[in-house]
């Protein structure tokens, strides 16, 4: 399969409070990247952690991962209705013909307010 | 920032008929570009990566004649689906890698908007 795994595949939670999405992968990778997308639009990409980096944030975004595990994870913070979308993390594997970005299933978030 | 767009955005087809879609890099140069095709409530599936100038590399169980791909400059590469069916109805998204230039590993990738297709 292309595809690595995500859980929970939905989550709903209240405003405010945090948002915690999980993602494992099976290959070696040169970097994992975490992307948002509203129902029916495209992609936003939300930040990029490298395969030297074990944790790294961007305002409300805190992104982690654990090489030996095969694994990240994705912290949203005080969460809004805003952030009510899809959420996909991304592998740039190690291969032998060319990079490419493999995605995970995905987890719908819904924040209610 | 780097902008890589989508024509057209939306189509609707009928069976049998064939729809090209176009992919352009706006600011920048892309050395690769990906096709990926997106059903409801589904994760992108990687469909093919196209290299300028050279033939398209198509993913396990992609069908190279039916998904023609043409990357004929460093900021167009475009999706033909031919003969197309219901079954092909889905939402295609194209992005175009931007080269940092300082290892091979570090570089963007940026996503167009999509096309949703429809086939009747």
């Amino acid at each position: 399969s292309q595809q690595g795994e995500e859980d929970p595949q939905a989550l709903s939670i209240q405003e405010g409070e945090n948002a915690t999405m999980n993602c494992s992968y099976k290959t070696s990778i040169n970097n994992l990247q975490w992307y948002r997308q509203n129902s029916g639009r495209g992609l936003v990409h939300l930040i990029l952690i490298r395969s030297n980096e074990r944790e790294k944030h961007s305002g409300r975004l805190r992104v982690t991962l654990d090489t030996s595990k095969k694994s990240s994870s994705l912290l949203i913070t005080a969460s809004r209705a805003a952030d009510t979308a899809s959420y996909f993390c991304a592998t740039d594997a190690v291969r032998k013909y060319g990079n490419k970005l493999v995605f995970g299933a995905g987890t719908i978030l819904r924040v209610k307010s | 920032g780097a902008v890589v767009s989508q024509h057209p955005s939306w189509v609707i087809c009928k069976s049998g008929t064939s729809v090209k879609i176009e992919c352009r890099s706006l600011d920048f140069q892309a050395t690769t570009m990906f096709w990926y095709r997106q059903f409801p409530k589904q994760s992108l599936m990687l469909m093919a990566t196209s290299n300028e100038g050279s033939k398209a590399t198509y993913e396990q169980g992609v069908e190279k004649d039916k998904f023609l791909i043409n990357h004929a400059s460093l900021t167009l590469s475009t999706l033909t689906v031919t003969s197309a069916h219901p079954e092909d109805s889905s939402f295609y998204i194209c992005s175009a890698r931007k080269d940092r230039g300082y290892t091979s590993s570090s570089y963007e990738q940026y996503f167009g908007p999509g096309t949703r297709l429809t086939v009747t």
